[in-house]
């Protein structure tokens, strides 16, 4: 099994409707991250969290919400989807004690089509 | 605040030839810097990362990068491209005792011709 596990891996979704990505991890790492990657446009950081009470906004937060429900589940939600969110969504772990020089572990990607 | 910059969105070499995809970094202060592979359809891997132990860092699959701070690059290099090597890079910046999310770059999609 994946040590990060990103459900669904592809969904397609119509205009307005709320949609959840979940990922989870078995990784036991504190810190997790929700990216999204467009091409051409590398990776954006939506959300962040550290720990359960703490969760931080990134870069193009706008549109999504995030839910860390444990340490190892963290999902992201988009409240009613919009053609310009079809991307593809990465889930991220790291380890607290890296202090910044510990790699990301990341999943296998949820492409989300809207339409 | 850090940012990384790659110079070509696309790069095609040949099989046996080397390898060189360029990244620059700019941070105020002393980063740490990744390379990380992403092959189609799967999440990113990391290859190699510097975090001051050494400027010249090997990685896998025959990669490595020199971090040079006149320079402010991070190129990642190999000697001889594989076949396999077919997929997108991407470079990274984090910085110590910040908030040490990732910064990425736009990416380099790498083409090997047989």
């Amino acid at each position: 099994d994946a040590d990060v596990t990103q459900t669904p891996r592809n969904r397609i979704t119509k205009t307005g409707k709320r949609i959840m990505l979940e990922c989870s991890q078995t990784k036991g790492h504190d810190r997790m991250y929700w990216y999204r990657q467009d091409p051409g446009l590398g990776l954006q950081l939506i959300y962040y969290s550290f720990d359960v009470k703490d969760i931080n906004k990134g870069e193009i937060s706008d549109g999504y919400s995030v839910s860390r429900q444990a340490q190892a589940k963290f999902s992201l939600s988009l409240e009613s989807a919009i053609p310009n969110q079809t991307a593809l969504y990465f889930c991220a772990t790291s380890d607290l004690r890296g202090r910044g020089n510990t790699e990301a572990f990341f999943g296998q990607g949820t492409r989300l089509t809207v339409v | 605040a850090q940012s990384v910059t790659q110079l070509g969105s696309h790069v095609s070499v040949s099989e046996g030839a080397l390898v060189l995809l360029r990244c620059n970094y700019s941070s105020s202060v002393p980063p740490y810097l990744f390379w990380y592979v992403q092959y189609p359809n799967q999440g990113l891997q990391l290859l190699l990362k510097y975090t001051s132990a050494a400027t010249l860092v090997k990685g896998i699959n025959g990669f490595e990068a020199e971090f040079k701070k006149s320079e402010t690059s991070f190129h990642l290099t190999k000697p001889s491209a594989h076949m396999s090597d077919a997929a997108e890079y991407f470079c990274a910046v984090s910085v110590k005792g910040g908030s040490e999310k990732l910064v990425f770059g736009k990416g380099t999609k790498l083409t090997v011709n047989p």
